[in-house]
């Protein structure tokens, strides 16, 4: 199974900030990573699949980067409606996993 | 518009056996692999089951194999999770999600989710 870290848990950032979030796998899954927001009592949204391509609707504030095992999620400057929590996902094999999320916070 | 709504979901009791169903609209669901998602009260995503476009192929995550089965109806546009041997923590919102259009496994549409709680 392959592992996936996110880090830090929770990010403090300020409205208009820039905010960076790591992925790290614990193997190689080449692009096949994903980056989903949720913010409290929805579902997920999928902003980038294949690390780096905005799912349809997705601003381009955020933007995704990285390839094998370290992944980066950046959002340009950070909106109200940014301040959630993040997760990554590994598409790469079986079974699909999750990162634990990082929560991004007013600070 | 892509539609997926998910039902089923009550308390129940440990041991017990309960089915999830989702029902799809807005999309050829049967051009689609599908997969549930669970997400126990404020924890992270756990992927729990994914079912190939036909039924051709399931996968399940290690927590729930042997216990739980994957299935989907295509002249219904249903997916569905039987879940069997029911644990506590077994609890959790229940979502059903859609795989990305270009085939990856990742998840591009997801339901509101449906939850279910197993207690004694």
């Amino acid at each position: 199974e392959t592992v996936m870290t996110q880090f830090p848990a929770t990010l403090s950032v300020s409205p208009g900030e820039r905010a960076t979030l790591s992925c790290r796998a614990s193997q190689s899954v080449s692009s096949t990573l994903a980056w989903y927001q949720q913010k409290p009592g929805q579902a997920p949204r999928l902003l980038i699949y294949g690390a780096s391509t905005r799912a349809t609707g997705v601003p381009d504030r955020f933007s995704g980067s990285g390839s094998g095992t370290e992944f980066t999620l950046s959002i340009s400057s950070l909106q109200s409606e940014d301040f959630a929590v993040y997760y990554c996902q590994q598409y790469d094999n079986w079974p699909l996993t999750f990162g634990g999320g990082t929560k991004v916070e007013i600070q | 518009q892509v539609q997926l709504v998910e039902s089923g979901g009550r308390v129940i009791q440990t041991g017990r056996s309960l089915k999830l169903s989702c029902a799809a609209s807005g999309f050829p669901f049967t051009t689609y692999g599908m997969h549930w998602v669970r997400q126990a009260p404020g924890k992270g995503l756990e992927w729990v089951a994914a079912i190939w476009y036909d039924g051709g192929k399931k996968f399940y995550a290690d927590s729930v194999e042997g216990r739980f089965t994957v299935s989907r109806d295509n002249s219904k546009n249903t997916l569905y999770l039987e879940m069997n041997s029911l644990r506590a923590d077994d609890t959790a919102v229940y979502y059903c999600s859609r795989r990305g259009g270009d085939g990856g496994s990742y998840l591009d549409s997801w339901g509101q989710g449906t939850l279910v709680t197993v207690s004694s």
